[in-house]
C-alpha cells in the first residue's frame, strides 16, 4: 500500500469555488506535514506546514488540517482563483532524518 | 533571504556518461536532500545529507551518489547514465531536529536531466 495517498488525481472547479484537496497516510508516526504547490517543470513551493501536535495552520486563502488518528490531512483554498491552477502535494516527515514521502499530487484546474 | 539554487537548470547527456548537479542551501540549512521526479514514479527521495554525513539514503543503485561540503553545499553525480535516468531532480533544505530548527523543507527550481 502507498504510504501517502492522494485523491483525486486530477480536478477542476470554475473560479470562486472552494477547493478541498485531501492527503491519506499510513503510520501515524509522523513529525509533520507538508503541503506544497508545483507548477508545470518547475520546483516546488512550500505551502503549509502542520507539525504533529497541531491541529490545523492557516495561511491566507490556505488552511491546512492534520488528523493522525484516521491518517488524513486536508487543504482547503477558500474562493479558488484561476492563478491557484497547479499541482498541490503532500508530504509526510518521519522524525528520523529528514526523508520526505510524497504523495502522487492532485492537479487542480480552475476554469475563469 | 536567497532560496535553494540548484544548477545547472537544464542539461542533455548521452548514454553511459557522468553528470553532476549542484546544489546550494537556504543559509543556515544544514540539511540537504535530493529528489527524483518523473511522471511514472512521482517524487522519490534520493539521499539526504547534513554536516557533510549522508544520513538517509532512498532505494537507488549505487550510480547515484552525492556528498556535501563544509558550507553545507552538495552535489549529486549519476555515473552510467541511462534513459530511464531522465528527470527533474530536485534539491532541498532544511533545518533538523538535531539543532533545534523546523524541519520545514525549501525546494530549488530543480535540474531537468534529459538522457538521450
Amino acid at each position: 500500500k502507498q504510504e501517502v495517498t492522494q485523491i483525486p488525481a486530477a480536478l477542476s472547479v470554475p473560479e470562486g469555488e472552494n477547493l478541498v484537496l485531501n492527503c491519506s497516510f499510513t503510520d501515524s508516526a509522523i513529525y509533520n506535514l507538508q503541503w506544497f504547490r508545483q507548477d508545470p517543470g518547475k520546483g516546488l513551493t512550500s505551502l503549509l506546514l502542520i507539525q504533529s501536535s497541531q491541529r490545523e495552520q492557516t495561511s491566507g486563502r490556505l488552511n491546512a488540517s492534520l488528523d493522525k488518528s484516521s491518517g488524513r490531512s486536508t487543504l482547503y483554498i477558500a474562493a479558488s482563483q484561476p492563478g491557484d491552477s497547479a499541482t498541490y502535494l503532500c508530504a509526510k516527515l518521519k522524525a528520523a532524518g529528514n526523508k520526505l514521502t510524497f504523495g502522487g499530487g492532485t492537479r487542480v484546474l480552475v476554469k475563469p | 533571504k536567497a532560496g535553494v539554487t540548484q544548477t545547472p537548470r537544464y542539461l542533455i547527456k548521452t548514454r553511459g556518461q557522468q553528470v553532476t548537479l549542484s546544489c546550494s542551501p537556504i543559509s543556515g540549512h544544514r540539511s540537504v536532500s535530493w529528489y527524483q521526479q518523473t511522471p511514472g514514479q512521482g517524487l522519490q527521495f534520493l539521499f539526504e545529507y547534513f554536516s557533510e554525513t549522508q544520513r538517509n539514503k532512498g532505494n537507488f543503485p549505487g550510480r547515484f551518489s552525492g556528498r556535501q561540503f563544509s558550507n553545507s553545499r552538495s552535489e549529486m553525480n549519476v555515473s552510467t547514465l541511462e534513459l530511464g535516468d531522465s528527470a527533474l531532480y530536485l534539491c532541498a533544505s532544511s533545518f533538523t531536529l538535531l539543532t533545534g530548527g523546523t524541519p520545514e523543507a525549501f525546494f530549488g527550481q530543480g535540474t531537468r536531466l534529459t538522457v538521450v
